[in-house]
């Protein structure tokens, strides 16, 4: 998708250890987004931003961390990955949420085994 | 949860026919927004409605939005087999953030 990427796009790792996925905005938007999709929970939000070091957490926040030091990027860690962290994430975007929607990147494939 | 709920869970049509998607949220809304995803893909935004909005058109698409039932519907007009996707209702009850319903799973049958 323009503007916004995400990598890794896929992912397998161990139980128990860390995993950092990154989310990176050639927009120049305030607003990033971590959502989880799951089968049956359509999209969750885990963590946002509504600007440099300005995060908050979202409903589903327990065993994820986020950070964002740079405007362009968005990190989203697990800090010690269990297997019911499996799922798709996909990073979002906003200039503006009252009047745009998101912009979503592709998605990061990840699998706790 | 704050999040819309789509209905049908699946919707299954053959093409050129019209696609009637549903979505009720719980709490009071600034706006309502519909997102298209293709399988394996990210969102696309469809369409964003007001809540002081009844009506939006874009293309084929027309949303309504009835804020006494909280409730909105998309519908895809003289559907195509590229309309195949799920389609997801938003809404954003606290201001900078959306919440997503479960989706609706579309199929046009060519």
């Amino acid at each position: 998708d323009a503007g916004i990427t995400q990598s890794p796009r896929h992912k397998v790792t161990e139980t128990g250890t860390p995993v950092t996925l990154r989310c990176h905005q050639t927009e120049n938007h305030r607003y990033m987004y971590w959502y989880r999709q799951d089968p049956g929970h359509g999209l969750r939000l885990i963590h946002y931003s509504y600007g440099v070091k300005d995060t908050d957490k979202g409903e589903v926040s327990d065993g994820y961390s986020v950070s964002r030091s740079k405007t362009e990027d968005f990190l989203l860690t697990l800090e010690s990955a269990t297997s019911s962290q499996t799922s798709v994430y996909f990073c979002a975007i906003s200039l503006n949420v009252a009047n745009y929607g998101y912009t979503f990147g592709s998605g990061t494939r990840l699998t706790v085994v | 949860s704050q999040q819309g709920e789509e209905d049908p869970q699946a919707l299954s049509i053959q093409e050129g026919e019209n696609a009637t998607m549903n979505c009720s949220y719980k709490t009071s809304i600034n706006n309502l927004q519909w997102y298209r995803q293709n399988s394996g893909r990210g969102l696309v935004h469809l369409i964003l409605i007001r809540s002081n909005e009844r009506e939006k058109h874009s293309g084929r698409l027309r949303v309504t939005l009835d804020t006494s039932k909280k409730s909105s519907s998309l519908l895809i007009t003289a559907s195509r087999a590229a309309d195949t996707a799920s389609y997801f209702c938003a809404t954003d009850a606290t201001g900078n953030q959306f919440y997503f319903g479960t989706g609706t799973s579309l199929t046009v049958i060519p």
